[in-house]
Formats: structure tokens, sequence, C-alpha cells
């Protein structure tokens, strides 16, 4: 059984800081996804990573995948209020169900 | 384009009824995937459907839970006699295809069911 840890698991700063969030599993990801979920309603798809160490940028999100796919990061640059919610990583590990990640819930302060 | 559609949004039943949540995938989408939210909890796989077959439903409850996804309209999942417990947010994503390197799926809204 696949176990995806997320850290922190709660976050609050201040508008125009950064931050960065983590996701680790203790098998090897085929694939790993991020998801921004908002109360009431389904996780949205921000990114899909498959190589080992690669990186992608979505306006000011960065994302990157670990050199040994166990691990991923998402850095947030610049954080406005809109950016608050919760980020979800999922992971798939040679089949096609999705395994997730606990969750970290994030609160930008204006 | 529409996403993910599910209905209802809400549904709430009393204790032995039946609970009926439908999902359409994505225009162009044939595999259509289930996965249940409990209450403070994570997202949990349920099973994993393509036209008229089950892939995998390793996720799901042995009694009382079915699925499928009909050749002609939406997947459906069922779920007979409910109880309190099985109050949660069941969410269905679809995909394109299997078999590539990766797999994206994406989300409904969700059926938040409550049992009385």
């Amino acid at each position: 059984t696949q176990l995806l840890e997320q850290s922190p698991q709660f976050l609050s700063i201040q508008e125009g800081e950064n931050l960065t969030v983590y996701c680790n599993s203790s098998s090897v990801f085929s694939s790993l996804q991020w998801y921004r979920q908002e109360p009431g309603e389904g996780p949205v798809l921000l990114v899909t990573v498959v190589t080992g160490g690669e990186v992608k940028k979505l306006k000011r999100l960065t994302f990157q995948f670990g050199d040994a796919r166990k691990d991923s990061s998402l850095h947030i640059t610049a954080a406005q209020t809109g950016d608050t919610g919760l980020y979800l990583c999922a992971g798939t590990f040679g089949n096609e169900k999705l395994t997730f990640g606990t969750g970290t819930r994030l609160t930008i302060i204006p | 384009n529409a996403g993910v559609m599910q209905n209802p949004r809400h549904l709430v039943r009393r204790r032995g009824q039946e609970a009926r949540l439908r999902c359409s995938p994505m225009k162009g989408h044939s595999h259509v995937y289930w996965y249940r939210q409990l209450p403070e909890e994570g997202l949990k796989f349920m099973v994993y459907l393509q036209k008229e077959n089950i892939i995998d439903e390793s996720g799901m409850p042995k009694e009382r839970f079915s699925a499928e996804f009909p050749k002609e309209g939406p997947s459906i999942l069922r779920i007979q006699q409910v109880v309190r417990g099985d109050s949660a947010a069941y969410f269905c994503a679809s995909s394109t295809m299997s078999g590539a390197s990766y797999n994206e799926q994406f989300f409904g809204p969700g059926t938040r069911l409550t049992v009385l």
C-alpha cells in the first residue's frame, strides 16, 4: 500500500510571501499530479509530472519532481488571496487509480 | 467544452434507501473513476470503468455498492440500503486513455450524500 504524506498540513502566510509545500511517497511514482480543491467542489488539476527531476511552471506556481520520483514540491511566489485552498498531490503507481495525499490547507492572509 | 458532470449535487437518503449517483464524463473521455471523500479524510479510489467494463474495483466495499458505465448514458454508482457511514462526497473523474505513460484525470463537482 502506497502512502503519500503532505507537509505542512496547514499553512497560513501573509499575501506577498513565498511558500513551499511538499509531497512524499513510500514508493516510486509512475506519475504525479497536483490538484487544488475549493470547499464544496471537486479537485482541479494543476499539473502532471512524470520524469524524475522535471520542473514545470504555471504562472507563480513552480512544481518540481524529485530525481528518484518519490517526492515533489509546489512553490508559490508572491502568494495572493486567490491561492487559498486545499492542495492535494496524487500519484499513480503502475496502474490507473490515483492515490491521494493528506493535503495542505493553505490560507493567504490579506 | 463541458467538464465532468455529476448529478445530483446533493442527495439526502434515509437509512435503508438506495442512492444512485450519476456521472457524465468529459466529451471524448471513455474512462471513468469514482472516488469517495469521507468527512475529514482524503479522497479514496473506489472503482475504474470503461464502457461496459469494470477494470478495477479494488476500492469498492464488498457489499451494497455497485457501479456501471453502459454503452449509452452516464456512469452510475449505486449504493443499496444506505447506512450513516455512507455519508460522504462522491467524486467522479474521467480520462481519455490508459496505457499511456501517464493518465490525467479530470474531476466533477461531486455528489454530497447525507444519510439520515
